[in-house]
């Protein structure tokens, strides 16, 4: 079993919808969680972090973390193209931060 | 404040050589994490140093190694480089522990191996 496993891709969605992205972790042990964006070319660049139970809102962001399931999803309203980018989940456990492989999100105008 | 700053941004080497990769962390950083992303991949977890002692490291043969110096910069190093260690590898740093532990990533160095 991978360590972090996220929806295949590529997720294509069209200008104002909600893109929903999932992730699974095998740790038990993550104490926090991660969503970091990366454009082409680009490095990533962290967007959301969670680290309880429950919903965290910023903005048309909405991550959601089920410890006991051992998922984390993100939530993005409104999709706009320059959402278009790959999304990567990153539960953090004590000795490193792993990565999924990341999701590709296309957003159509 | 300056970003993680990664030198050189591009590096091309034959087989057999070796490399070595330059990291600046953030002021006020204290852990430096290594990642390979070869094209369409994942980031692979390479090595993660935290107050110059080397914490953990990814799955990954002992010819890549690193090092991190007293002002918390730090190096990576691959020996007898192979044609499959073509990648981006990126460096990261992090406040010392906190809650979140959020990484901030530097561009990266692009290593072509010939």
């Amino acid at each position: 079993q991978k360590e972090v496993e996220q929806n295949s891709g590529p997720l294509s969605v069209p200008e104002g919808a909600i893109a929903s992205l999932n992730c699974t972790y095998s740790d038990r042990g993550s104490q926090s969680f991660f969503w970091y964006r990366q454009y082409s070319g680009k490095s990533p660049e962290l967007i959301m972090f969670i680290y309880s139970n429950g919903d965290k809102e910023d903005g048309r962001f909405t991550a959601q973390l089920n410890k006991a399931s051992q998922y984390v999803s993100l939530l993005i309203r409104d999709s706009q193209p320059s959402d278009s980018a790959t999304y990567l989940c990153a539960p953090r456990g004590d000795y490193k931060l792993s990565f999924g492989a990341g999701t590709t999100v296309t957003v159509r105008a | 404040e300056a970003g993680v700053t990664q030198s050189p941004t591009h590096l091309i080497k034959t087989r057999g050589q070796q490399a070595t990769l330059r990291c600046s962390p953030i002021s006020g950083h204290t852990s430096v994490y290594w990642y390979q992303q070869a094209l369409g991949l994942g980031l692979q977890f390479l090595l993660w140093y935290d107050e110059g002692e080397e914490r953990n490291r990814g799955n990954f043969p002992p010819r890549f190694s690193g090092r991190q110096f007293p002002n918390y910069s730090s190096e990576l190093n691959v020996n007898a480089l192979e044609l499959e260690d073509s990648a981006l590898y990126l460096c990261a740093s992090s406040r010392p522990l906190t809650l979140t532990g959020e990484l901030f990533f530097g561009e990266g160095s692009r290593l072509t191996v010939l």
